[in-house]
């Protein structure tokens, strides 16, 4: 069965420093993988997807995430923080044979100081 | 574009009363999820429906949960009789699931409404 782990209920940085947000997966099978992200009173929205291809992902607001099958993790940074990163973070798995559902993590809170 | 519309965003209101969220998603998606967020338990999946067919009502937590699609631009998530406990914000979000992959997960992201924030008193 497919499951996620975030690592660190909430995270800290300065302005201008590197944001590592950590996401383990457990999956038999190759998965999909995303990252959300959720800001006050909001939906989430997605920052990036792996599904196939290259491992690195880039996505929105100068975010990425490398898929590493061997460490089963899909760890998103950025290298500078910005005040309007600050909000939660989600890590998400859909399995190519586990019926239809995305399972996401409990989230990540990240704090960003001035 | 127009994304998921979930309305209301707010309500309040007292334990035992009926409560009906609503959920339009986005245009030619053919997926739509009803999730909860709470503090003490993260998101939850309560339903998805594929094509208007509820597919997963595992996460339904009780009998008072109910949970219609009866069009494609349409869901309903209903609470009878409301309990404190049900107080949470009430996400819907949809997805295209393409023809062909079978019942296999989607590589698809999902789009969220804003949710509806409800308070049993």
């Amino acid at each position: 069965a497919q499951s996620v782990t975030q690592l660190g209920s909430h995270v800290s940085v300065s302005e201008g420093a590197l944001v590592l947000l950590r996401c383990n997966y457990s999956s038999s099978v190759p998965p999909y993988l995303f990252w959300y992200v959720q800001y006050p009173n909001q939906g989430l929205q997605l920052l990036l997807k792996y599904t196939t291809g290259a491992t690195l992902v880039k996505g929105i607001n100068g975010f990425e995430a490398e898929f590493k099958k061997s460490e089963t993790s899909f760890h998103l940074t950025k290298p500078s923080a910005h005040m309007s990163d600050a909000a939660e973070y989600f890590c998400a798995v859909s399995e190519v044979a586990g019926g239809f559902k995305t399972i996401f993590g409990a989230g990540t809170r990240l704090f960003v100081k001035a | 574009d127009a994304g998921v519309i979930q309305s209301p965003r707010h309500e309040v209101t007292e334990m035992g009363q009926e409560v009906t969220l609503r959920c339009k998603p986005i245009s030619g998606h053919n997926s739509l999820f009803w999730y909860r967020q709470t503090m003490m338990r993260g998101l939850e999946l309560l339903i998805y429906f594929n094509n208007n067919v509820p597919i997963d009502d595992s996460g339904m937590p009780e009998d008072r949960f109910s949970a219609k699609m009866p069009n494609a631009s349409f869901s309903t998530l209903k609470i009878q009789p409301s309990e404190p406990r049900d107080s949470a914000v009430y996400f819907c979000a949809s997805t295209l699931k393409r023809p062909g992959t079978g019942g296999a997960g989607s590589n698809q992201p999902q789009h969220f409404g804003d949710g509806t924030r409800l308070s049993i008193l």
